[in-house]
C-alpha cells in the first residue's frame, strides 16, 4: 500500500543549524504530500504540503519539494532556531482519499 | 472558527473498563478520520467517515474497537474490555472533503492501569 518513510530521529541541531529530514513515498499514483509538525504538548499542525510533482510548499522557513523522480519530499530550513524543536511528521493521501498515511516522526531538539 | 475538539483529553481507566472518547469536527466538514499515535510511534489509522457513506474500517486493530458519527457530524470512539496496550493519544482529524488537507484535534490522552 502507498506509504512514506522518513528518517528516524532524535535528531539535535545547534541554533542556526542547517535542516534536512529526509522523507520519500511509495504510491501508486500521484498523492499530494504534507509536512506536519508536533510540537510539544500540542496537536499536529499542517506545516506545508505540495499537491503536485515539482511543487514546493513552504511555511515559516521551511520548504519541501515534491520530487517525482527521486519520490521524495524533503523538509529543509536554513537556519533553525530554539522554536523549531517538536516533532515532524511527513504525510501522503491515498489515490481515494480514504485516508492520511503518516511516516513515524522525527524529533528535532534545537540547542542555544 | 473553532477547531477539532476532543473529549476527554486525558483518561485513566482500569484494564476491562469500556471508555468513549468523543469528537467534534470543524464545522462543515464531511471527513472525520481517527488515529492513535503510541508512545514513541508514528500515526495508526483506525478509521475513516466519509459524508453519509459507509466508513472505511480497515484500520481498527480489534473488535473491541468500533465508532459512530451521529449526523455527520459528532464522532464516538468506543473501546470495549480496554487492555494496557490500548494506551495511546487517540487523535481524531477532520477536513472539507476527501483528499484535502486535514485537521487535527490535540487528542485524547488514554492510559489504562
Amino acid at each position: 500500500g502507498d506509504s512514506v518513510t522518513q528518517m528516524e530521529g532524535p535528531v539535535t541541531l545547534s541554533e542556526e543549524a542547517f535542516l534536512t529530514i529526509n522523507c520519500t513515498y511509495t504510491a501508486t499514483g500521484y498523492p499530494s504530500l504534507f509536512w506536519y509538525v508536533q510540537y510539544p504538548g500540542e496537536g499536529l499542525q499542517l506545516l506545508l504540503k505540495a499537491t503536485k510533482a515539482d511543487d514546493k510548499g513552504s511555511n515559516k522557513g521551511f520548504e519541501a519539494t515534491y520530487r517525482k523522480e527521486t519520490t521524495s519530499f524533503h523538509l529543509e530550513k536554513g537556519s533553525v532556531q530554539v522554536s523549531d524543536s517538536a516533532v515532524y511528521f511527513c504525510a501522503g493521501d491515498s489515490n481515494t482519499g480514504n485516508q492520511f498515511y503518516f511516516g513515524t516522526g522525527t524529533s528535532l531538539t534545537v540547542i542555544p | 472558527g473553532a477547531g477539532v475538539s476532543q473529549s476527554p483529553s486525558n483518561k485513566v481507566t482500569e484494564k476491562g473498563k469500556d471508555v468513549e472518547l468523543r469528537c467534534d469536527p470543524i464545522s462543515g466538514h464531511t471527513a472525520l478520520y481517527w488515529y492513535r499515535q503510541s508512545l514513541g510511534q508514528g500515526l495508526e489509522f483506525l478509521i475513516y467517515f466519509q459524508g453519509n457513506s459507509a466508513p472505511d474500517k480497515s484500520g481498527l486493530p480489534s473488535d473491541r474497537f468500533s465508532a459512530e458519527r451521529t449526523g455527520g457530524s459528532v464522532s464516538t470512539l468506543t473501546i470495549q474490555r480496554t487492555q494496557q496496550e490500548d494506551s495511546a493519544v487517540y487523535l481524531c482529524a477532520s477536513s472539507p472533503f476527501s483528499g484535502n488537507t486535514i485537521y487535527f484535534g490535540e487528542g485524547s490522552w488514554l492510559t489504562v492501569v
